[in-house]
């Protein structure tokens, strides 16, 4: 079955700009999270979505913001736009939102701020 | 929040050569997980632990979930060059699906 499908792979904003990124799950799965990873920081959660409800968030600015659809895609924006943004964005899906759950990742969009 | 730490950060081996590395907590997990992340991709799950004291494979790579529950380890056996990457550990923590630490990045020598 397909996997985790991350739209755009790769794409340049300039700052102040907002952009959205978009993420389809596997078929079947209906918890989404998303994850920014930088060199210096890692993977850090941003949040955590499950039919269309955000579950958990973590400790980001609220120019994040994410929503998920009926049919379980999800997608992330971030507003107003600052170097420090530029970063991996990887979404990942699973079947439950239960703490022993693996994750399933895509391949990232990749935002670079200028 | 939640800290995992991996060592060693990096290690440059020979084709051929064993390879450990492992992942250290200050709280205790209910289960630990190893991703692999190539270059240009998202991680990818490699072993999945779930239970004090298990020892699992898959393939040449062998993981342990510590008896403390606060550590984890992985080891490849007779590296090849497809082996390059990034490890990372990554366990559930709170509220948070999936706490990861920084990650060992292997570089293999032919």
């Amino acid at each position: 079955k397909a996997g985790v499908t991350q739209t755009p792979r790769y794409l340049i904003k300039t700052r102040g700009q907002q952009v959205t990124l978009s993420c389809s799950p596997i078929s079947g799965h209906r918890s989404v999270s998303w994850y920014q990873q930088t060199p210096g920081q890692g993977l850090q959660f941003l949040f955590e979505y499950f039919s269309e409800t955000q579950r958990n968030k973590g400790n980001f600015p609220g120019r994040f913001s994410g929503r998920q659809f009926s049919n379980s895609r999800s997608e992330m924006n971030v507003s107003t736009l600052e170097l420090g943004d530029s970063a991996l964005y990887l979404c990942a899906s699973s079947f439950t939102s239960s703490g022993a759950n693996v994750l399933t990742f895509g391949a990232g969009s990749r935002l670079t701020v200028l | 929040g939640q800290q995992l730490n991996q060592s060693p950060q990096s290690m440059f081996i020979q084709e051929g050569e064993d390879v450990s590395m492992n992942c250290t907590s200050s709280s205790i997990f209910n289960t630990w997980l190893w991703y692999k992340q190539d270059p240009g991709e998202g991680p990818v799950l490699l072993i999945a632990l779930y239970k004090a004291g298990e020892l699992t494979s898959n393939g040449r790579l062998t993981a342990q979930f510590g008896i403390t529950r606060k550590d984890s380890f992985l080891n490849i056996s007779a590296s090849i060059p497809s082996d390059v990457g990034i490890y990372f550990c990554a366990g559930p923590s709170g509220n948070t699906p999936l706490v990861f630490g920084k990650g060992t990045r292997l570089s293999v020598i032919a």
